[in-house]
Parts: C-alpha cells; structure tokens; sequence
C-alpha cells in the first residue's frame, strides 16, 4: 500500500466544470505538495502546504492534517487544466512520498 | 533563463554503458533532487543534496551516485545501465525546510 493514495486516478469534465482531486497519506509529514505535470512532461509546483488552505487563481488547496487529506480543487475547469496532477508528501524525516497522479482531461 | 536545466534531454545507450545527466540550478537554492519517473508515471525521489552533503537516499542501486561540484550543480552517474533504469529522471531545486519544489524538465534515458 502507498503511502499516498489519490482519487481519482483519472477524471474527465466538461470545460467550466468544479473538480474536486483527493489525496490521503499515512505518515506524518512537514509539508506537502501539489504538483501539475502536462503532457509535454514537465512539472511544475503549484502548491506547498502545511496547514491550512491556499488559493491561486482558480485553483484551491485545502489540507486537514488531522485527517491526514488534502484536496486540490479547480474551479472552473479550462481545457488548459487537463495534467496529471501529484500529490507528494515530505515525511518528517526527510522522506518524499509520492501519490501515482490523478489523469485529468478538461473537454471544451 | 531556465531556473533548472537537465542535460542531456534525452539519452539512448547500450546495456552496461556509463552515463550522466547534469543538472544546474540559478536560484540560489540549498537543496537539489533527483527523482525517477518510471514507465507507469509514478515519481519517487532518489537523492537529495543540501549544501553539498546527501541527506536523503532512498535505498537505490549503489551504480547511481549524486556528485555535487557546487551548490548550484548535482549531476547524476549511473554505472553498468541495465535495462530497468530506463525512465524519466527529473533534477528539482528548493530552500529546504518544506519549501516549493523547482523542478527541471526532465531527461528521458532509454537503456538498449
């Protein structure tokens, strides 16, 4: 078993839809990430958390550290959105975990 | 001006080779990584260097080894290739101390 789970694996929506990407881990951590990796393969961070939420244009990270979750949320959806986006969490003993993605394509 | 650069982009090399991938960063950052993507996308980190000293190694092959010449260079060697190391390796940069991760754009190795 991960130790970061996401959900779902894959997901479709219609252009202008909320999406809703889950992630859930078992260790504790100091941080965690949200990561967005397009097709082209690069990736790029949009969000680090530790507590709290956070918000950047119309993207939206919330983590409950008590519940061991963190969700990323779109609102909305543009097909530019469509990625694979990662959940990783940093253990607190310098350890990285890395949820397998969450497929997301975003139809005009 | 690219914050982290990979070189080379892509690599094809025979079985048992030795190769490197380079990795430099100019933003001034204390800690550098490599991560492996394989063939099923799932990303798992395999070095981590904080002021030229290995704080994280994930249990990998003792043929990999992260030589850091400076803070703002961590390349990759990888000794006698074989054919499972083929994947994407990925370099990224950051403070430390659960800071935002740079990521470079990736080198696809290919082990023949």
């Amino acid at each position: 078993k991960n130790e970061v789970e996401q959900s779902p694996q894959n997901l479709t929506a219609q252009e202008g839809e909320f999406i809703t990407i889950n992630c859930s881990y078992s260790v504790g951590i100091s941080a965690l990430h949200w990561l967005q990796q397009h097709p082209g393969g690069g990736i790029v961070s949009l969000f680090m958390l530790s507590s709290g939420k956070k918000k950047h244009g119309r993207l939206i990270a919330t983590i409950n550290i008590q519940e061991k979750h963190s969700s990323l949320h779109i609102t909305a959806s543009h097909p530019r959105d469509s990625a694979v986006y990662i959940c990783a969490v940093e253990g607190t003993g310098n350890q990285f975990y890395f949820g397998t993605g969450t497929s997301l394509t975003v139809i005009p | 001006d690219t914050a982290v650069s990979q070189t080379p982009k892509y690599l094809v090399t025979q079985m048992g080779n030795d190769k490197s991938i380079k990795c430099e960063q100019n933003l001034g950052h204390d800690t550098m990584y490599w991560y492996k993507q394989d063939s099923k996308k799932f990303l798992k980190i395999m070095f981590s260097y904080n002021n030229k000293e290995l704080i994280i190694n994930e249990t990998v092959p003792n043929r990999f080894s992260p030589k850091s010449p400076d803070k703002a260079h961590l390349n990759l060697h990888i000794n006698s290739l074989e054919l499972g190391d083929s994947a994407v390796y990925f370099c990224a940069c950051g403070p430390g101390n659960t800071g935002e991760l740079f990521f470079g754009e990736g080198s696809r190795l290919t082990v023949l």
